[in-house]
């Protein structure tokens, strides 16, 4: 089985532009996560999305956006970027069914913001 | 609110010696915690997780954690280290059984010395 997928690997990108990333989860987990790793911060939930819903939400400025869509892939928007949305992100998804319940990773996109 | 915090951003050992990562949470609910370790340029991979079934739990690599409620800790322990346990490792809580939504500690850079 297919691990979790993200897209691209690596971007570089200016301030005041938006960026676009891309996860495609495990065969039939319909369960995306989005987080967010920097050096300062350390790991923070930015959301999680399920069967096209988002359903929990962390505490991120409205700039981050993401959507799900029916065959559970996930994208995540940065708009007009900082110099602090530098980092690495990744998504987990994660299968509630069987009682599984285990979030697995993607290797995660490094954003670099310029 | 649910939080966790690692005590001891770098814990150095030799190769057999035991390993004891620290992790005290903060929950106003049963807690659902989690053990996940980082390689280098890599995602997270789940080591275990507790959710209220036993307090001793048993995870992959030979590492287990042991819940306490009266201390509310549940710190990461393996009786041999191994070179290729060098890695960042994660305490992380979440607010359902899913596991989605994580709260991560800080983390703990592990490393392994001949």
């Amino acid at each position: 089985k297919a691990g979790v997928t993200q897209t691209p690997r690596y971007l570089i990108k200016t301030r005041g532009q938006q960026v676009t990333l891309s996860c495609s989860p495990i065969s039939g987990h319909r369960s995306v996560s989005w987080y967010q790793q920097t050096p300062g911060q350390g790991l923070q939930f930015l959301f999680e999305y399920f069967s096209e819903t988002q359903r929990n939400k962390g505490n991120f400025p409205g700039r981050f956006s993401g959507r799900q869509f029916s065959n559970s892939r996930s994208e995540m928007n940065v708009s007009t970027l900082e110099l602090g949305d530098s980092a690495l992100y990744l998504c987990a998804s994660s299968s509630t069914s069987g009682g599984k319940n285990i979030q697995y990773f993607g290797a995660g996109t490094r954003l670099s913001v310029l | 609110a649910q939080s966790v915090t690692q005590l001891g951003s770098h814990v150095s050992v030799s190769e057999g010696a035991l390993v004891l990562l620290r992790c005290n949470y903060s929950s106003s609910v049963p807690p659902y915690l989690f053990w996940y370790v980082q390689y280098p340029n890599q995602g997270l991979q789940l080591l275990l997780k507790y959710t209220s079934a036993a307090t001793l739990v048993k995870g992959i690599n030979g590492f287990e954690a042991e819940f306490k409620k009266s201390e509310t800790s549940f710190h990461l322990t393996k009786p041999s280290a191994h070179m290729s346990d060098a890695a960042e490792y994660f305490c992380a809580v979440s607010a359902n059984q899913a596991g989605t939504a994580l709260i991560f500690g800080k983390g703990t850079t592990l490393s392994v010395s001949s």
